[in-house]
């Protein structure tokens, strides 16, 4: 049950597009549409922001955006702005239990 | 919709400690509930899920002989308790909730500092 990988962070200006990339295997995103993707900023509750790969939640951003492609799931954040800073971690479903990414640090410049 | 857990603890190596998740403004055996810990600085990891309409709890691998999830339905409250505690099992720990089957989590209650420490 190893976590997923995220890079450890990414950054853009404002206006700007990111992406955030989210590996795994077959046995976990590869092997299921359930890849959801939380937001954390520091000393807060994570907040979900997409589900099953790449619906959003009422309330979420239309630029907030999900996909996957084989074992790699993505979030990209276009027209970044300074209150998307924080931390990004993916979620899959993996049989009976559930695996999060390692973590990626979003910095606005 | 809530969910509000139990207050920090501090515990002493070797010790246990429970904490529990109180779940308001929905139907309590509608839902599974999630708990998922974060060390200082650190990322997520998914603990455990319990099913409140079977009663039944799936564990993490890491987790399983030492992480006991118990419901009081009277209540609508979950109690996650952790045996054999040491240095590493310092983190804030949430509960979260999943409607049925659908794989995601939310909302979250607002987490526990259990601190563990000689």
């Amino acid at each position: 049950q190893s976590a997923l990988t995220q890079p450890r962070s990414v950054s853009g200006s404002p206006g700007q597009s990111v992406t955030i990339s989210c590996t795994g295997t077959s046995s976990d995103v590869g092997g299921y549409n359930r890849v959801s993707w939380y937001q954390q900023h520091p000393g807060r509750v994570p907040k979900l922001m997409i589900f099953d790969v790449i619906k959003r939640p009422s309330g979420v951003p239309d630029r907030f955006a999900g996909s996957k492609s084989g074992n790699t799931a993505s979030l990209t954040i276009s027209g970044l702005q300074a209150e998307d800073e924080a931390d990004y971690y993916c979620c899959s479903h993996a049989g009976n239990f559930y695996v999060f990414g390692t973590g990626t640090m979003v910095t606005v410049l | 919709v809530q969910l509000v857990q139990s207050g920090a603890e501090v515990t002493k190596p070797g010790a246990s400690v429970t904490v529990s998740c109180k779940a308001s403004g929905y139907t309590f055996s509608d839902y599974f509930i999630h708990w998922v810990r974060q060390a200082p600085g650190q990322g997520l990891q998914w603990m455990a899920m319990f099913n409140p309409t079977r009663d039944y709890t799936d564990y993490a691998q890491e987790f399983q002989g030492r992480l006991t999830l118990t419901s009081d339905t009277s209540t609508s409250t979950l109690y996650m308790e952790l045996n054999s505690l040491r240095s590493e099992d310092t983190a804030i720990y949430y509960c979260a909730r999943e409607r049925s089957y659908d794989h995601w989590f939310g909302p979250w209650g607002q987490g526990t500092l259990v601190t563990v420490s000689s």
